[in-house]
């Protein structure tokens, strides 16, 4: 199972949107609903941010939010702010007790 | 609160086993599939392993199947990894990882904090 693709870095500016892409195949992303966002500072352990494509787990600003289309996912962040600049990494179910995390995107400040 | 503690990492030779374990406290071990998540420095996160809640069912990612063998210590809360025959390429930060619901579909919304395993001659 092949890494989904991800860029590997989008910028903004404090209070823009940006948008990452995590693009897969029709055996994982295009074929389930099972998408997730993983929000990873440096030396620490990634912090789910979106379920099911779109859903945001309690406490997860409302800024945050996910889309699919085909065979590709995206995180949009709206209204970027200082503490959003971190890794962020998607995540689908594959089937059979298979999961595919994607390649990560670092976001920083312009 | 949930916590989830990973030990026994280190520095091993190629070819050489490790075991790791995660300390589970704060929700119902016994109910939970669980998961190891590996993230190798500088490189993105690999999903590695699932148990099932009961210990009965295994699954393994093809770069550690044959090699890697996950278990689980319900009356202990805790779940482990035994890695045999490492190489270079396991070099990474292991994380246990648990899954939000009962589907083995469910996202990993709780993570320890990582333990580090070193593959070197």
């Amino acid at each position: 199972q092949s890494a989904l693709t991800q860029p590997r870095s989008v910028s903004g500016s404090p209070g823009q949107s940006v948008t990452i892409s995590c693009t897969g195949t029709s055996s994982d992303v295009g074929g389930y609903k099972y998408v997730s966002w993983y929000q990873q500072y440096p030396g620490k352990a990634p912090k789910l941010i979106i379920y099911d494509v779109n859903k945001r787990p309690s406490g997860v600003p409302d800024r945050f939010s996910g889309s699919k289309s085909g065979n590709t996912a995206s995180l949009i962040i709206s209204g970027l702010q200082a503490e959003d600049e971190a890794d962020y990494y998607c995540c689908s179910y594959a089937g059979t007790y298979n999961y595919v995390f994607g390649t990560g995107t670092q976001v920083t400040f312009l | 609160q949930v916590q989830l503690v990973e030990s026994g990492g280190g520095v091993v030779q190629p070819g050489g086993s490790l075991r790791l374990s995660c300390a589970a406290s704060g929700f119902s071990f016994s109910s939970y599939a669980m998961h190891w998540v590996r993230q190798a420095p500088g490189k993105g996160l690999e999903w590695v392993a699932v148990i099932s809640y009961d210990g009965s069912n295994k699954y393994y990612a093809d770069s550690v199947k044959g090699r890697f063998t996950i278990s689980r210590d319900n009356s202990k809360n805790t779940l482990f990894v035994q890695m045999d025959s490492l190489r270079d390429e396991d070099t990474a930060v292991y994380y246990c990882a648990r899954p939000s619901g009962s589907y083995y579909s469910d996202p990993f919304d709780y993570w320890g904090q990582g333990n580090l395993v070193t593959v070197s001659s």
